[in-house]
C-alpha cells in the first residue's frame, strides 16, 4: 500500500524567496513519485515526477525535487518564488506506475509581495 | 498534445436527477482512465478506475449503482450521478493513461457538479 503525507497545509514565502514543499512517503514496492499544481477551478497539470531513475527530478516552471530513499521523503522545491506560483500543491505516489495514485492532502502556496 | 477534455465544465441540477459528465482524451487513445473527487479545500480522492471495454472498478467506499461509469471507446469515458442529492455535490476529475510505456496520467479541467 501507498501513502503520502504533504507538511504543511499552508505555506506562504516572499516573492524571490526559496520556496519547499515537503512530502513523504510510504511504498511497500518501489514508488513513482509525482508533484502536480492545481489552480482555482482547474485539473492538475504535472510539474515533475520520479520513476526510479535519477534521484533530483527537474520539472517545469524551475520547479525540481529530490528523491530520498532513506528519509522517504520527495520535497519539492524552487529557488526564487513568483507570483504566478500561488497555488495548490499536490504530491502523489504510485506504486504501479502511473496507475492508482494516492495523493496527499494538498499544500497551498501562498506568494506575498 | 495529450489533452484531456471534461464536459460540462459545471452542472447544477436538482436533487433526484441524474447528469452524466463526460471525459475525452483529445489526441490520445487511453486504455485506462481514472474518475476522482475533490471537495473544497480537500485532495483528490480516487473513485474508479475503467478500462475500455471492460467493468470499472470502483474504489472502496463509492457506490456503483450511485456513480455509473461507462468506458466506450478509447477516447471516451463517462460518469454519471444517478438520482443526485445534495451531497453529491463536489469537483469531479478524470485523468487519461495513455498506452504503452507512458507513466503519467492526463487530467481533465474538471467538472463543478451542485445538487439543489
Amino acid at each position: 500500500a501507498q501513502s503520502v503525507t504533504q507538511l504543511g497545509s499552508h505555506v506562504s514565502v516572499s516573492e524571490g524567496a526559496l520556496v519547499l514543499l515537503r512530502c513523504n512517503y510510504s511504498s511497500s514496492v518501489p514508488p513513482y513519485l509525482f508533484w502536480y499544481v492545481q489552480y482555482p477551478n482547474q485539473g492538475l497539470q504535472l510539474l515533475l515526477k520520479y520513476t526510479s531513475a535519477a534521484t533530483l527530478v527537474k520539472g517545469i516552471n524551475g520547479f525540481e525535487a529530490e528523491f530520498k530513499k532513506s528519509e522517504t521523503s520527495f520535497h519539492l522545491t524552487k529557488p526564487s518564488a513568483h507570483m504566478s506560483d500561488a497555488a495548490e500543491y499536490f504530491c502523489a505516489v504510485s506504486g504501479q506506475g502511473a496507475q492508482k495514485l494516492v495523493f496527499g492532502q494538498g499544500t497551498r502556496l501562498t506568494i506575498n509581495p | 498534445g495529450a489533452v484531456v477534455s471534461q464536459h460540462p465544465s459545471w452542472v447544477i441540477c436538482k436533487s433526484g436527477t441524474s447528469v452524466k459528465i463526460e471525459c475525452r482524451s483529445l489526441d490520445f487513445q487511453a486504455t485506462t482512465m481514472f474518475w476522482y473527487r475533490q471537495f473544497p479545500k480537500q485532495s483528490l480522492m480516487l473513485m474508479a478506475t475503467s478500462n475500455e471495454g471492460s467493468k470499472a472498478t470502483y474504489e472502496q467506499g463509492v457506490e456503483k449503482d450511485k456513480f455509473l461509469i461507462n468506458h466506450a471507446s478509447l477516447t471516451l469515458s463517462t460518469l454519471t450521478v444517478t438520482s443526485a442529492h445534495p451531497e453529491d455535490s463536489s469537483f469531479y476529475i478524470c485523468s487519461a493513461l495513455p498506452g504503452g510505456i507512458y507513466n503519467e496520467q492526463f487530467f481533465g479541467p474538471g467538472t463543478r457538479l451542485t445538487v439543489l
